[in-house]
């Protein structure tokens, strides 16, 4: 699975939009793009994922480039409660048994400030 | 809901202990993974399990047996307990149907080794 690079930690001020950015230039091209967060002392949270189109859910969107190499997750409005550490991490579509492999790094600490 | 169900939430062991982190999910998922985390970092996977009677090692197993004996449950077993066992333990379950289903996990085990 590609590594991918994100920046220790960004803030945001609350009803603004937050845009965490996310390198991932040895990504293949079965490889996709996942976000989870995590919220202090809680398991990780599902947040988004994408191939090669922008993706959009009632949490977030996904921006990825044209040539896949980085991606963008944008919370349109944040809040006081998506102050958490926010994961990036890409993974091949369909490697048999390590399908169900998840590779975390450090994550982005978001920080939200009223 | 009952999703992904981990016990005990908090776990005091002495070094030398035995112990089984349980897992259970209700979601009929076929892969079961167990991860660590460590303050300051990332979680890292420790072992998977694709199906019943099917496990494989992650990045970090010394110290740390699985089985998956039925599709709910993923136990997971410290034989004998060392200090550095000392972390937070997530376990996380997804679907196999359609490609990149996102994991769930549970709330973790907060496990301490003296």
């Amino acid at each position: 699975d590609a590594k991918t690079t994100q920046p220790p930690s960004m803030d945001c001020a609350e009803g603004r939009a937050a845009n965490l950015p996310c390198n991932h230039s040895t990504i293949s091209g079965n490889e996709y793009v996942y976000w989870y967060r995590q919220i202090h002392s809680q398991g990780p949270q599902y947040i988004i994922h994408g191939l090669k189109n922008n993706e959009t859910n009632e949490m977030a969107s996904l921006i990825i480039t044209e040539d896949r190499k980085s991606s963008t997750l944008i919370l349109p409005h944040a809040t006081l409660r998506d102050t958490a550490v926010y994961y990036c991490i890409v993974r091949a579509s369909d490697r048999g048994s390590t399908l169900g492999r998840l590779y975390f790094g450090r994550g982005t600490q978001l920080t939200v400030w009223p | 809901n009952a999703g992904v169900t981990q016990t005990p939430k908090f776990q005091v062991l002495k070094t030398g202990q035995s112990m089984t982190l349980q897992c259970a999910q209700d979601m009929n998922h076929e892969y079961m993974s167990w991860y660590r985390q460590d303050p300051g970092m990332g979680l890292r996977l420790i072992h998977y399990s694709v199906g019943a009677g099917i496990t494989d090692q992650g990045e970090v197993p010394n110290g740390y047996n699985v089985s998956r004996s039925t599709t709910e449950d993923f136990p997971l077993r410290l034989l004998s307990a060392a200090p550095s066992q000392t972390s937070v333990y997530f376990c996380a379950s997804s679907s196999r149907q359609g490609h990149n289903q996102p994991q769930h996990f549970g709330d973790g085990t907060r496990l301490s080794i003296l």
